[in-house]
Protein backbone atom coordinates (compact mmCIF):
# COMPACT_ATOMS: atom_id res chain seq x y z
CA UNK A 1 0.00 0.00 0.00
CA UNK A 2 1.11 3.52 -0.71
CA UNK A 3 -0.84 4.81 2.03
CA UNK A 4 -1.47 8.45 0.94
CA UNK A 5 -0.22 10.28 -1.66
CA UNK A 6 0.11 13.70 -2.64
CA UNK A 7 0.93 15.42 -5.72
CA UNK A 8 3.33 17.66 -6.24
CA UNK A 9 5.82 18.21 -3.36
CA UNK A 10 6.49 21.97 -4.53
CA UNK A 11 4.88 24.45 -5.99
CA UNK A 12 5.14 28.40 -6.57
CA UNK A 13 2.26 30.61 -7.76
CA UNK A 14 1.38 33.66 -8.94
CA UNK A 15 -1.28 36.13 -7.58
CA UNK A 16 -4.58 35.48 -9.14
CA UNK A 17 -3.24 32.14 -10.58
CA UNK A 18 -5.12 28.79 -9.83
CA UNK A 19 -4.21 25.19 -9.31
CA UNK A 20 -5.16 21.80 -7.73
CA UNK A 21 -3.53 19.80 -5.45
CA UNK A 22 -4.06 16.46 -5.83
CA UNK A 23 -4.90 13.26 -3.33
CA UNK A 24 -5.15 10.28 -3.30
CA UNK A 25 -5.36 7.11 -1.02
CA UNK A 26 -5.22 3.03 -1.36
CA UNK A 27 -6.47 1.95 2.06
CA UNK A 28 -10.36 2.15 0.71
CA UNK A 29 -10.92 4.86 3.81
CA UNK A 30 -14.08 6.67 3.50
CA UNK A 31 -13.30 9.68 5.62
CA UNK A 32 -10.64 12.43 3.94
CA UNK A 33 -9.24 15.47 4.80
CA UNK A 34 -7.04 18.39 4.04
CA UNK A 35 -5.48 20.72 6.03
CA UNK A 36 -3.12 23.38 6.36
CA UNK A 37 0.16 24.43 8.25
CA UNK A 38 1.28 27.94 8.41
CA UNK A 39 4.78 28.14 9.79
CA UNK A 40 5.35 27.47 13.35
CA UNK A 41 1.31 26.37 14.06
CA UNK A 42 -0.27 23.47 13.97
CA UNK A 43 -2.49 21.88 11.31
CA UNK A 44 -5.92 23.64 10.58
CA UNK A 45 -8.89 21.42 8.53
CA UNK A 46 -10.18 23.16 5.04
CA UNK A 47 -12.61 21.01 3.95
CA UNK A 48 -13.23 16.96 4.66
CA UNK A 49 -15.20 14.03 2.88
CA UNK A 50 -16.90 11.43 4.29
CA UNK A 51 -17.91 9.62 1.01
CA UNK A 52 -17.75 9.79 -2.35
CA UNK A 53 -20.31 12.47 -3.30
CA UNK A 54 -20.09 14.07 -0.06
CA UNK A 55 -18.01 16.98 1.31
CA UNK A 56 -17.95 19.84 3.91
CA UNK A 57 -16.02 22.59 5.31
CA UNK A 58 -13.57 23.08 7.53
CA UNK A 59 -12.05 25.38 10.08
CA UNK A 60 -10.69 27.46 7.21
CA UNK A 61 -12.68 26.82 4.00
CA UNK A 62 -12.61 30.20 2.09
CA UNK A 63 -10.61 30.27 -1.10
CA UNK A 64 -10.91 26.86 -1.60
CA UNK A 65 -12.82 24.16 -3.61
CA UNK A 66 -12.96 20.25 -3.28
CA UNK A 67 -14.90 17.32 -5.27
CA UNK A 68 -14.63 13.59 -4.25
CA UNK A 69 -15.90 11.69 -7.04
CA UNK A 70 -14.60 8.63 -5.59
CA UNK A 71 -13.71 6.57 -3.02
CA UNK A 72 -9.49 7.28 -3.35
CA UNK A 73 -9.50 10.62 -4.69
CA UNK A 74 -10.22 14.22 -3.19
CA UNK A 75 -8.42 17.09 -4.75
CA UNK A 76 -8.28 20.60 -3.38
CA UNK A 77 -8.58 23.41 -6.00
CA UNK A 78 -7.25 27.38 -5.28
CA UNK A 79 -9.26 29.52 -7.55
CA UNK A 80 -7.53 32.22 -7.45
CA UNK A 81 -4.12 32.23 -5.31
CA UNK A 82 -3.30 34.98 -2.77
CA UNK A 83 0.06 35.41 -0.62
CA UNK A 84 -2.10 34.49 2.43
CA UNK A 85 -2.30 30.48 0.98
CA UNK A 86 1.03 29.98 1.19
CA UNK A 87 1.21 27.00 3.48
CA UNK A 88 2.05 23.54 3.79
CA UNK A 89 -0.98 21.34 2.52
CA UNK A 90 -1.38 17.89 3.99
CA UNK A 91 -3.77 15.12 2.46
CA UNK A 92 -5.17 12.67 5.42
CA UNK A 93 -7.32 9.79 5.80
CA UNK A 94 -9.36 7.48 7.73
CA UNK A 95 -11.93 4.78 8.27
CA UNK A 96 -14.53 6.01 10.22
CA UNK A 97 -16.95 3.66 11.78
CA UNK A 98 -18.47 3.79 15.07
CA UNK A 99 -19.00 0.18 17.35
CA UNK A 100 -21.80 -1.21 18.93
CA UNK A 101 -21.11 0.40 21.83
CA UNK A 102 -20.66 4.38 20.27
CA UNK A 103 -17.14 4.46 19.88
CA UNK A 104 -15.17 5.40 16.96
CA UNK A 105 -11.35 4.80 17.01
CA UNK A 106 -10.61 6.00 13.51
CA UNK A 107 -6.74 6.88 13.05
CA UNK A 108 -5.73 9.37 10.21
CA UNK A 109 -2.87 8.70 8.14
CA UNK A 110 -1.27 11.80 6.41
CA UNK A 111 -0.01 12.28 3.38
CA UNK A 112 3.66 13.59 2.94
CA UNK A 113 2.46 17.56 1.96
CA UNK A 114 2.88 19.70 -0.83
CA UNK A 115 4.79 22.98 0.50
CA UNK A 116 2.59 25.68 -1.79
CA UNK A 117 4.56 29.21 -2.04
CA UNK A 118 2.41 32.38 -3.86
CA UNK A 119 4.13 35.32 -4.80
CA UNK B 1 -14.83 25.26 20.57
CA UNK B 2 -12.44 23.37 21.58
CA UNK B 3 -8.38 24.45 21.73
CA UNK B 4 -5.37 22.86 22.64
CA UNK B 5 -2.11 24.62 24.12
CA UNK B 6 1.06 23.42 23.97
CA UNK B 7 3.39 25.65 26.13
CA UNK B 8 6.97 25.09 25.32
CA UNK B 9 8.06 26.14 21.62
CA UNK B 10 11.34 24.22 22.31
CA UNK B 11 12.37 21.56 24.88
CA UNK B 12 16.02 19.84 23.99
CA UNK B 13 17.06 16.77 26.28
CA UNK B 14 20.81 14.92 26.07
CA UNK B 15 20.50 11.64 23.58
CA UNK B 16 19.52 8.62 26.48
CA UNK B 17 17.23 11.10 29.01
CA UNK B 18 14.07 11.52 29.56
CA UNK B 19 11.72 14.44 28.96
CA UNK B 20 8.13 15.11 28.91
CA UNK B 21 6.44 17.44 26.58
CA UNK B 22 3.33 19.43 27.90
CA UNK B 23 -0.68 19.74 26.70
CA UNK B 24 -3.52 21.09 28.05
CA UNK B 25 -6.88 21.23 26.11
CA UNK B 26 -10.00 22.96 27.05
CA UNK B 27 -13.51 20.92 26.12
CA UNK B 28 -16.59 20.51 27.83
CA UNK B 29 -17.20 17.05 26.43
CA UNK B 30 -16.72 13.90 28.68
CA UNK B 31 -16.11 11.42 25.38
CA UNK B 32 -13.12 12.58 23.16
CA UNK B 33 -9.72 11.23 21.99
CA UNK B 34 -6.42 12.99 22.52
CA UNK B 35 -3.36 11.85 20.17
CA UNK B 36 0.35 13.09 20.04
CA UNK B 37 1.98 13.23 16.10
CA UNK B 38 5.43 13.39 15.38
CA UNK B 39 6.33 15.48 12.51
CA UNK B 40 10.17 14.92 11.56
CA UNK B 41 11.89 17.42 8.98
CA UNK B 42 10.25 15.38 6.36
CA UNK B 43 7.01 16.93 7.16
CA UNK B 44 5.47 13.24 7.68
CA UNK B 45 2.81 13.47 10.47
CA UNK B 46 3.12 10.60 12.30
CA UNK B 47 1.10 9.34 15.00
CA UNK B 48 3.32 8.50 18.38
CA UNK B 49 0.03 7.66 20.94
CA UNK B 50 -3.21 7.91 21.11
CA UNK B 51 -5.17 7.62 23.86
CA UNK B 52 -9.18 8.14 24.55
CA UNK B 53 -10.82 9.87 27.47
CA UNK B 54 -12.94 6.87 28.66
CA UNK B 55 -9.91 5.00 29.89
CA UNK B 56 -8.35 5.54 33.01
CA UNK B 57 -4.87 3.37 31.84
CA UNK B 58 -2.32 5.75 30.96
CA UNK B 59 -1.72 4.87 26.91
CA UNK B 60 1.99 3.44 26.21
CA UNK B 61 3.80 2.62 22.92
CA UNK B 62 7.21 1.17 23.78
CA UNK B 63 9.51 4.46 24.91
CA UNK B 64 7.01 7.03 24.52
CA UNK B 65 3.95 6.79 27.30
CA UNK B 66 1.25 10.02 28.04
CA UNK B 67 0.66 11.14 31.72
CA UNK B 68 -3.99 11.47 31.36
CA UNK B 69 -4.99 13.73 33.64
CA UNK B 70 -8.75 14.36 32.51
CA UNK B 71 -9.90 16.49 35.63
CA UNK B 72 -6.96 18.63 34.80
CA UNK B 73 -7.48 18.38 31.11
CA UNK B 74 -3.68 17.84 30.71
CA UNK B 75 -2.05 15.30 28.22
CA UNK B 76 1.77 14.97 28.86
CA UNK B 77 3.74 13.06 26.40
CA UNK B 78 6.65 11.18 28.10
CA UNK B 79 9.83 10.52 25.82
CA UNK B 80 12.01 7.55 28.12
CA UNK B 81 15.56 7.42 26.57
CA UNK B 82 15.57 9.97 23.79
CA UNK B 83 17.62 8.69 20.63
CA UNK B 84 18.58 11.27 18.16
CA UNK B 85 16.03 9.98 15.08
CA UNK B 86 13.47 11.50 18.09
CA UNK B 87 13.98 15.03 17.01
CA UNK B 88 11.24 16.35 15.22
CA UNK B 89 8.10 18.68 16.26
CA UNK B 90 5.89 17.06 18.54
CA UNK B 91 2.13 18.29 18.21
CA UNK B 92 -0.90 17.43 20.68
CA UNK B 93 -4.60 17.24 19.12
CA UNK B 94 -8.01 16.65 20.00
CA UNK B 95 -10.69 14.99 18.63
CA UNK B 96 -14.26 14.88 19.54
CA UNK B 97 -16.33 11.53 19.83
CA UNK B 98 -17.87 11.05 16.45
CA UNK B 99 -16.33 14.11 14.95
CA UNK B 100 -14.25 14.34 11.74
CA UNK B 101 -12.07 17.82 13.04
CA UNK B 102 -8.09 17.09 14.06
CA UNK B 103 -7.85 19.82 16.59
CA UNK B 104 -4.13 20.50 16.88
CA UNK B 105 -1.94 22.50 19.43
CA UNK B 106 0.74 24.95 18.07
CA UNK B 107 3.62 22.11 18.66
CA UNK B 108 6.83 22.03 20.52
CA UNK B 109 10.25 21.40 18.75
CA UNK B 110 12.54 18.37 19.99
CA UNK B 111 16.40 18.69 19.56
CA UNK B 112 18.34 15.91 20.82
CA UNK B 113 21.95 16.52 22.09
CA UNK B 114 24.52 13.58 21.43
Amino acid sequence: NAGVTQTPKFRILKIGQSMTLQCTQDMNHNYMYWYRQDPGMGLKLIYYSVGAGITDKGEVPNGYNVSRSTTEDFPLRLELAAPSQTSVYFCASSYFLISSSGMDGNEQFFGPGTRLTVL
Amino acid sequence: AQTVTQSQPEMSVQEAETVTLSCTYDTSESDYYLFWYKQPPSRQMILVIRQEAYKQQNATENRFSVNFQKAAKSFSLKISDSQLGDAAMYFCAYRSQGAQKLVFGQGTRLTINP
